[in-house]
């Protein structure tokens, strides 16, 4: 049972193009939202993430989007570098879980930027 | 000054045995997991840990047994290994939620466990 999920498993686009990399989510209890990048042989690192009162936010060259009434998010990079390279993780949490909270991942998408 | 470490980085052993994959990190976070990524590429938790307490047990079979000598460590001892158990785990770390909000996770570079 997927309760997140990345569609598309790749992902090609020229250097300084815009990446939209993009995740679905079914469980309505997800309310917090994050994007992890992950290099091969390392392990997944913190991207951004977005609470759902908002349906925005930004840090640099990297914007999150996140559509509740379709229970979709998706991943802006521009402009786009040959070392955003990687696999992209989308992910979400019951925020306000306590201890008990966990993250639920996609199943990534490989981002290739073409110089 | 690694964050999150894991040993080892490699695991190549027979179907049968026990082995063990140890997580250690240095950033005073009070909440450890292990994670799964299988070869379908799904990143799923197994196990949460806060302040050396299980937290989540994510129907993980009970020859998987985590062990937290304190709160930097979290390690994860298999037994009888089966070939299914050829994954990638990974150790991560966060602070203790508080406030009601999720707190980020950082991981550890992974181990490649090859079950032959």
């Amino acid at each position: 049972d997927q309760q997140v999920k990345q569609n598309s498993p790749s992902l090609s686009v020229q250097e300084g193009r815009i990446s939209i990399l993009n995740c679905d989510y079914t469980n309505s209890m997800f309310d917090y939202f994050l994007w992890y990048k992950k290099y091969p042989a390392e392990g997944p690192t913190f991207l951004i993430s977005i609470s759902s009162i908002k349906d925005k936010n930004e840090d640099g060259r990297f914007t999150v989007f996140l559509n509740k009434s379709a229970k979709h998010l998706s991943l802006h990079i521009v402009p786009s570098q040959p070392g955003d390279s990687a696999v992209y993780f989308c992910a979400a949490s019951v925020k306000g879980g306590g201890s008990n909270y966990k993250l639920t991942f996609g199943k990534g998408t490989l981002l290739t930027v073409n110089p | 000054d690694t964050a999150v470490s894991q040993t080892p980085k490699y695991l190549v052993t027979q179907m049968g045995n026990d082995k063990s994959i140890k997580c250690e990190q240095n950033l005073g976070h009070d909440t450890m997991y292990w994670y799964k990524q299988d070869s379908k590429k799904f990143l799923k938790i197994m196990f949460s840990y806060n302040n050396k307490e299980l937290i989540i047990n994510e129907t993980v079979p009970n020859r998987f047994s985590p062990k937290s000598p304190d709160k930097a460590h979290l390690n994860l001892h298999i037994n009888s290994l089966e070939l299914g158990d050829s994954a990638v785990y990974f150790c991560a770390s966060s602070p203790l939620p508080s406030g009601g909000l999720v707190e980020t996770q950082y991981f550890g570079p992974g181990t490649r466990l090859l079950v032959l």
